[in-house]
């Protein structure tokens, strides 16, 4: 089944801000929006936005997310050492009937 | 608090069966769909599918139809996924994953390994 398209790695200093992206088609992430998942190697999954940009609580305001058209961002400022991680999105296929992710970007802090 | 709790780890022959469980807690069992997840070594996130935990509505992935199926024990709060005719592709973390509007609430995950 067809995913969702990600970078596979950004990289950023500690501090600065990064932006992942995320790009699908109008029966996904033009849909009814995208949710964002944080996943540290070896533990489940974590979510941190979803339909577009709705944090759940105790999630950090230093991430944000939003939507254009069929692609997704989520954005992370003041980069932090722990925020390095996996990063996926995803997205109900309405055409699909089916949940669809990302392939992942990795995000290295420096 | 909302738990869903998964035990162990599985290791099964090629051509085998497994039967994964999720058991959930501090929440409404019945107002919740519950999802399957699962995630190769080293690889991606991948849908398998769910099941609406109050009426028992089921719906698969197309990748595992005819393979997979989904159950729940209402009187245990618990949520099963059985994969049929394993093979070596199939070894991965099976998560399960509540859901409204997104998955937010995963269990920690249970390892099947497939090989002979």
């Amino acid at each position: 089944q067809a995913g969702l398209t990600q970078p596979p790695s950004v990289s950023k200093g500690l501090r600065q801000t990064a932006t992942l992206t995320c790009t699908g088609n109008s029966t996904n992430v033009g849909y009814q929006g995208t949710a964002w998942l944080q996943q540290h190697q070896g533990h489940p999954p974590k979510l941190l936005s979803y339909r577009n940009n709705n944090r759940p609580s105790g999630i950090s305001e230093r991430f944000s997310a939003s939507r254009s058209g069929n692609t997704a961002s989520l954005t992370i400022t003041g980069l932090q050492p722990e925020d390095e991680a996996d990063y996926y999105c995803s997205a109900w296929d309405n055409s699909l009937t089916a949940w669809v992710f990302g392939a992942g970007t990795k995000l290295t802090v420096l | 608090q909302v738990q869903l709790e998964q035990f162990g780890a599985e290791v099964k022959k090629p051509g085998a069966s497994v039967k994964v469980s999720c058991q959930t807690s501090g929440y409404t069992f019945t107002a919740y769909n519950i999802h399957w997840v699962r995630q190769a070594p080293g690889q991606g996130l991948e849908w398998m599918g769910w099941i609406d935990a109050g009426n028992g509505y089921r719906r698969y992935s197309q990748k595992f139809q005819g393979r997979v199926t989904i159950t729940r024990d209402t009187s245990a709060n618990t949520v099963y996924m059985e994969l049929d005719s394993l093979r070596s592709e199939d070894t991965a973390v099976y998560y399960c994953a509540r859901e409204v509007n997104a998955f937010d609430y995963w269990g920690q995950g249970t390892l099947v390994t497939v090989s002979s």
